[in-house]
C-alpha cells in the first residue's frame, strides 16, 4: 500500500517569500492533517480536513497560512509571506474516518517538507 | 497547562536494559491514546495504540491509568535500534485534535 506522499522534501526561501507544499494521502483516507513540527517539539496541528471540508483550523495562522483540499483527495498548504519562525518540518498525515462509536484510528505520516526561511 | 506532558530525557541506557517512559494528559475526557516513534529527521510512525486494559507487543508494553491520567511505555531488553524519540499522543472524545507530547529521547548504548 502506498504511503502518504509529500513534496517537495526540502525548501529554502527568504523571508517574505511564498511557498507551497503538496500532500497526497493514502487512498481511501477521508481525514487529512497538516502539522508543523519545530525542532525539539512535538507536531502541532495546523489544519484538519474531513473529505474536502475543514474540521479544525483553530491553530492555523490565517493571516499567512492557507490550505485547501478541493476534491477531497490531495491537499496544498501555502505560506505567504514566510517569516523566520516558520522554519520547521511540515508533516502531512491521513487516517480513515472515525468509527460510528467515535473511536479514532491512528494517523499515517508522510516524510515531511523541511522548510528553512532565511 | 499543556495537554500532554512528557519528560524530554534524554534517556541513555545500555543494551539489554529495561526503560520506562511516562506521559501525563490534562483532559479527563481523553479517549484514544497512542505511542509513536520518530527517528532523527524522519516522520513519526505508530508504535502502538494504548488500550484501557494495557497491551503488549513483543518487548513493548503500554499501560493506561485513567484515574491518574497517565500513560506509560515499557521497553524490555533494549536494542540499539530502539534509539529514537517516543511521542505520546492523546485524543479527546470531543473535538478533533490529536495532541502530541514533545517526545522523549532514548539512546541505547552498546
Amino acid at each position: 500500500e502506498a504511503g502518504v506522499a509529500q513534496s517537495p522534501r526540502y525548501k529554502i526561501i527568504e523571508k517574505r517569500q511564498s511557498v507551497a507544499f503538496w500532500c497526497n494521502p493514502i487512498s481511501g483516507h477521508a481525514t487529512l492533517y497538516w502539522y508543523q513540527q519545530i525542532l525539539g517539539q512535538g507536531p502541532k496541528l495546523l489544519i484538519q480536513f474531513q473529505n474536502n471540508g475543514v474540521v479544525d483550523d483553530s491553530q492555523l495562522p490565517k493571516d499567512r497560512f492557507s490550505a485547501e483540499r478541493l476534491k477531497g483527495v490531495d491537499s496544498t498548504l501555502k505560506i505567504q509571506p514566510a517569516k523566520l519562525e516558520d522554519s520547521a518540518v511540515y508533516l502531512c498525515a491521513s487516517s480513515p474516518p472515525p468509527t460510528t462509536s467515535g473511536r479514532w484510528y491512528e494517523q499515517y505520516f508522510g516524510p515531511g517538507t523541511r522548510l528553512t526561511v532565511t | 497547562r499543556k495537554e500532554v506532558e512528557q519528560d524530554p530525557g534524554p534517556f541513555n541506557v545500555p543494551e539489554g536494559a529495561t526503560v520506562a517512559f511516562n506521559c501525563t494528559y490534562s483532559n479527563s475526557a481523553s479517549q484514544s491514546f497512542f505511542w509513536y516513534r520518530q527517528d532523527c529527521r524522519k516522520e513519526p510512525k505508530l508504535l502502538m495504540s494504548v488500550y484501557s486494559s494495557g497491551n503488549e507487543d513483543g518487548r513493548f508494553t503500554a499501560q493506561l491509568n485513567r484515574a491518574s491520567q497517565y500513560i506509560s511505555l515499557l521497553i524490555r531488553d533494549s536494542k540499539l535500534s530502539d534509539s529514537a524519540t517516543y511521542l505520546c499522543v492523546v485524543k479527546r472524545n470531543t473535538g478533533n485534535q490529536f495532541y502530541f507530547g514533545t517526545g522523549t529521547s532514548l539512546t541505547v548504548i552498546p
